[in-house]
């Protein structure tokens, strides 16, 4: 079974500094993986994925995130903290065959002025 | 762009009463998910279809029921709502056999029962 493990449940930055929010997942057979966001009320949106191309995967607002093999991680870093960045972040993971979607526990990021 | 809509932002309900979810998507996506979801637990997936009629069971099925009738509409269904259950529902949609396609997702229903 698939499994998806985020350090940290939350995550306080200042305003300009460097957010990394780590990702580490189990998966059987090559993944997909996603990060996603979500703010206040609402829904969760995509910000960026990965799909056995390119390691090093850019999303909107600036994310990028990189694919890890050896690692097994997939962790989502942006060098510039915005205040509109507070959100709930979200790691997730699909094996190639299925349809399921297997979420981590999420991230709460803080942006301090 | 794709639109994913639940017919409500909060539901309150109370022990024992059938509760109703409703989700529509207008993309003509074959696959839809329905999640909960908890702090700290993220998004646990209830149950998902992956065409007209037909459905699966997700890692915590129990106490719930899915139809779908229409491709465009899923409905979440709580026999006999109870306490445990008050939290966030999330309704999602995704276009079936695009490599990698990604979720996605209606705001959210807030259900409280009491």
């Amino acid at each position: 079974a698939q499994s998806v493990t985020q350090l940290g449940s939350h995550v306080s930055v200042s305003e300009g500094a460097l957010v990394l929010l780590r990702c580490n997942y189990s998966s059987s057979v090559p993944p997909y993986l996603f990060w996603y966001v979500q703010y206040p009320n609402q829904g969760l949106q995509l910000l960026l994925k990965y799909t056995s191309a390119a390691t090093l995967v850019k999303g909107i607002n600036d994310f990028e995130a990189e694919f890890k093999k050896s690692e097994t991680s997939f962790h989502l870093t942006k060098p510039s903290a915005h205040m509109s960045d507070a959100a709930e972040y979200f790691c997730a993971v699909r094996g190639a065959a299925g349809n399921k979607l297997t979420f981590g526990g999420g991230t709460r990021v803080l942006v301090k002025p | 762009d794709v639109k994913v809509t639940q017919s409500s932002r909060y539901l309150v309900k109370r022990t024992g009463e059938k509760v109703f979810l409703e989700c529509v998507q207008d993309m003509d996506h074959e696959n839809m998910f329905w999640y909960r979801q908890d702090p700290g637990l993220g998004l646990r997936l209830i149950y998902f279809s992956y065409d007209v009629k037909m459905k699966e069971k997700g890692d915590i099925p129990e106490g719930y029921s899915v139809s779908r009738e229409k491709k465009e509409r899923f409905s979440l269904i709580l026999e006999s709502a109870s306490t445990n259950q008050t939290s966030m529902y999330l309704c999602a949609s995704r276009l079936e056999g695009a490599s990698g396609s990604p979720l996605h997702f209606g705001n959210g229903t807030r259900l409280t029962v009491t």
